[in-house]
């Protein structure tokens, strides 16, 4: 039981190259997560799925595209990065919104560099 | 939207030494949870504890939703509980985070 997979681990990207940052979770969650943290700062909530086939924006989502084709797979695009996107990127997975099964898991994170 | 404030940003401990970390959040929530992230940046859930108190080892957490705070003790510190300590609330779909508490435990 892996949890949660992030791929890549880091990535130097040069103003205006394109990537995708790819999340995986093995625990049959239905809601998925993209966060950004900058430093000195908490999470900031880029976009969030609520099952397969759905996405919708967060805090923070100019910039970013987001898919979530397989339940288990959450992928994060930048068409075209620049250096204010630098940052650590995190996944994070929830079973549901009630209870005790909305609490979030997170990924290792991506280290991301745009120069 | 919600606002959540931690306190204190920063503090330094001799290892042994206890320690109560605050939360306070500017609305009702449905989920807060306390996290550890640790020097190489991973992220570790300690706690989910909308309300009431919860035990893990040295750890432990209160949540006192009416009066819109939580607090977390770390008892007995050990170097490795150096960090950063998150909370995070919840608000329409989204966690929003506190800005953190970086703790360094001194040996």
């Amino acid at each position: 039981n892996a949890g949660v997979t992030q791929t890549p681990k880091f990535r130097v990207l040069k103003t205006g190259q394109s990537m995708t940052l790819l999340c995986a979770q093995d625990m049959n969650h239905e809601y998925m997560y993209w966060y950004r943290q900058d430093p000195g700062m908490g999470l900031r909530l880029i976009h969030y799925s609520v099952g397969e086939g759905t996405t919708a924006k967060g805090e923070v989502p100019d910039g970013y595209n987001v898919s979530r084709l397989k339940k288990q797979n959450f992928l994060l695009g930048l068409e075209s990065a620049a250096p204010s996107q630098t940052s650590v990127y995190f996944c994070a997975s929830s079973y549901s919104r009630t209870g005790s099964r909305n609490e979030q898991f997170f990924g290792p994170g991506t280290r991301l560099t745009v120069l | 939207g919600i606002q959540v404030e931690q306190s204190p940003p920063d503090l330094i401990l001799q290892e042994g030494a206890n320690s109560t970390l605050r939360c306070n959040f500017s609305d009702s929530v449905n989920n807060l949870q306390w996290f550890h992230q640790n020097p190489w940046g991973q992220l570790i859930n300690l706690f989910y504890i909308p309300s009431g108190t919860k035990q893990n080892g040295r750890l432990s957490a209160t949540t006192v939703a009416t009066e819109r705070y939580s607090l977390l003790y770390i008892s007995s510190s050990q170097t490795t509980d150096s960090g950063v300590y998150f909370c995070a609330a919840d608000s329409n779909y989204q966690l929003i985070w506190g800005a953190g508490t970086k703790l360094i435990i001194k040996p």
